[in-house]
C-alpha cells in the first residue's frame, strides 16, 4: 500500500461547480496536511495547510482532514477555470525534512 | 517576504556531460533545502535535502550529487549525465515548523 493514495484524474467539471478533491494515508503518525497547486511547468504553490483533524477555510477553499478515517480532502466552492492546475496533497508528522507526497490530481474546469 | 529562485527553467544535455543546477533563497536565513525530481503521475521524489551549510542528506543512490557552499543557495550537480537523468527538478525550502515551499522548477531533457 502507498503511504499516500490520491486519484490522478483528469476531473473535469462545469465552472461553478464545487470541487472536491481527496487523499488517503497509511501513517497514523501524520499530523500537517497540506495542499499544493501546480500550474503546467511551474513549481507547486502551498494553497492550503491544517494540523491535526477539523476544518479550515479560505476564500473559495475549504480544507478538511479527518484522521479517524486517514482522509482528507480540498473543497473549491464556485470553481473557475482558472483552478484548473495539478492538485498535490502533502502530509508530515513533525515539519521536519519528511513530507511525503501524493501523485496529484489534475483538474480541469471548463468555461 | 522569502522568494525561491530556480534557474535555468529549461536545459538539454547530452548524454555524459556534466550538469549544474542552482536554487537560492532570499528573506530568510538559515533555511532546511531540498531537492526533489518530479516524474509525471508518480508524485515528488526526495533526491536531497540539508539543514545547513555543507550538511547534505541523500534520500537515493543515484547518478547525482548536492552542494550547500552558503546559507541559502543550494546547487545539484551531476559528472556524466543519463538518459534517465530527464525529469523535472524542484528545489524547495521550509523554516523548522513551517511547510515546504517550491521554485518553478527545471526541465531537464536528456538527449
Amino acid at each position: 500500500q502507498k503511504e499516500v493514495e490520491q486519484d490522478p484524474g483528469p476531473l473535469s467539471v462545469p465552472e461553478g461547480a464545487i470541487v472536491s478533491l481527496n487523499c488517503t494515508y497509511s501513517n497514523s503518525a501524520f499530523q500537517y496536511f497540506m495542499w499544493y497547486r501546480q500550474y503546467s511547468r511551474k513549481g507547486p504553490e502551498l494553497l492550503m495547510y491544517t494540523y491535526s483533524s477539523g476544518n479550515k477555510e479560505d476564500g473559495r477553499f475549504t480544507a478538511q482532514v479527518d484522521k479517524s478515517s486517514k482522509y482528507i480532502s480540498l473543497f473549491i466552492r464556485d470553481s473557475q477555470p482558472s483552478d484548473s492546475a495539478t492538485y498535490l496533497c502533502a502530509m508530515s508528522e513533525d515539519y521536519g525534512q519528511n513530507f511525503v507526497f501524493g501523485p496529484g490530481t489534475r483538474l480541469s474546469v471548463l468555461p | 517576504s522569502q522568494t525561491i529562485h530556480q534557474w535555468p527553467a529549461t536545459l538539454v544535455q547530452p548524454v555524459g556531460s556534466p550538469l549544474s543546477l542552482e536554487c537560492t533563497v532570499e528573506g530568510t536565513s538559515n533555511p532546511n533545502l531540498y531537492w526533489y525530481r518530479q516524474a509525471a503521475g508518480r508524485g515528488l521524489q526526495l533526491l536531497f535535502y540539508s539543514v545547513g551549510i555543507g550538511q547534505i542528506s541523500s534520500e537515493v543512490p543515484q547518478n547525482l550529487s548536492a552542494s550547500r557552499p552558503q546559507d541559502r543557495q543550494f546547487i545539484l550537480s551531476s559528472k556524466k549525465l543519463l538518459l534517465s537523468d530527464s525529469g523535472f527538478y524542484l528545489c524547495a525550502w521550509n523554516g523548522d515548523g513551517q511547510p515546504q515551499h517550491f521554485g518553478d522548477g527545471t526541465r531537464l531533457s536528456i538527449l
